[in-house]
């Protein structure tokens, strides 16, 4: 089965910092998902990555998909106190046979000090 | 624009008691995800359907839960017999069929579920 690995697995910066979430997957990714969560929460979609080497950007958040296409990295510009929250990756694993199902990542918890 | 709705967004049980989750997806999306995430853990897969049709299920959806979604609409996950370790936040997902990769998952905000 897939599994994904996010690292580092809590991160606290000042605000207007710059910062680096990666995400590492033991197989393929035909469709890497980044996600949002508040505590106590739903998941907030941000972004989808398909393409090795493809990138995204919206506002202040770019997510990268690497050539390999077996990790990834969201990069958040100039964080804000708005930006605090749980970051988690999912992967669909549709080159196999759990078609649609998402596999997540632990997350990421990241803490903005103002 | 009405996102996924889940109901109730709470709810306290003692052991033993049996429990019923609503979710109500996008009007428009014919799929319908319903995962578990306990704490500092990100959400696993409980089990999904495309329209009423039930797919495919986790080994982590024991017999004491059921899944149901009558008529391709909103979803219904009941828990019998609920045990402490059953405690948990319950997502649903929705999405439509738009092809590998392609289909994003919308999440609602998840009924907490806490078992004394």
């Amino acid at each position: 089965s897939q599994e994904l690995e996010q690292s580092p697995q809590s991160l606290i910066v000042q605000e207007g910092k710059n910062l680096t979430i990666n995400c590492t997957s033991s197989k393929t990714l035909y469709g890497l998902y980044w996600y949002k969560q508040k505590y106590g929460e739903g998941l907030i979609f941000l972004m989808m990555l398909q393409k090795g080497g493809e990138e995204k950007s919206h506002e202040k958040i770019t997510a990268k998909l690497d050539e390999k296409k077996q990790q990834s990295s969201l990069h958040i510009t100039a964080s804000q106190p708005s930006h605090a929250g749980i970051y988690l990756c999912g992967a669909d694993n549709a080159g196999g046979t759990s078609y649609g199902k998402l596999t997540f990542g632990q997350g990421t918890i990241l803490t903005v000090h103002p | 624009d009405t996102g996924v709705s889940q109901n109730p967004r709470h709810k306290i049980t003692k052991r033993g008691q049996n429990v019923t989750f609503r979710c109500d997806p996008i009007s428009e999306h014919n799929r319908l995800y319903w995962y578990r995430q306990t704490l500092g853990q990100g959400p696993e897969f409980l089990t999904y359907f495309q329209n009423e049709a039930q797919l495919e299920k986790s080994r982590l959806l024991s017999d004491r839960f059921s899944a149901e979604r009558p008529k391709g609409s909103f979803s219904t996950l009941e828990i019998q017999r609920t045990e402490q370790g059953d405690s948990a936040m319950y997502l649903c997902a929705s999405s439509s069929s738009g092809g590998p990769g392609t289909d994003t998952q919308y999440f609602g905000p998840g009924t907490r579920l806490t078992v004394l």
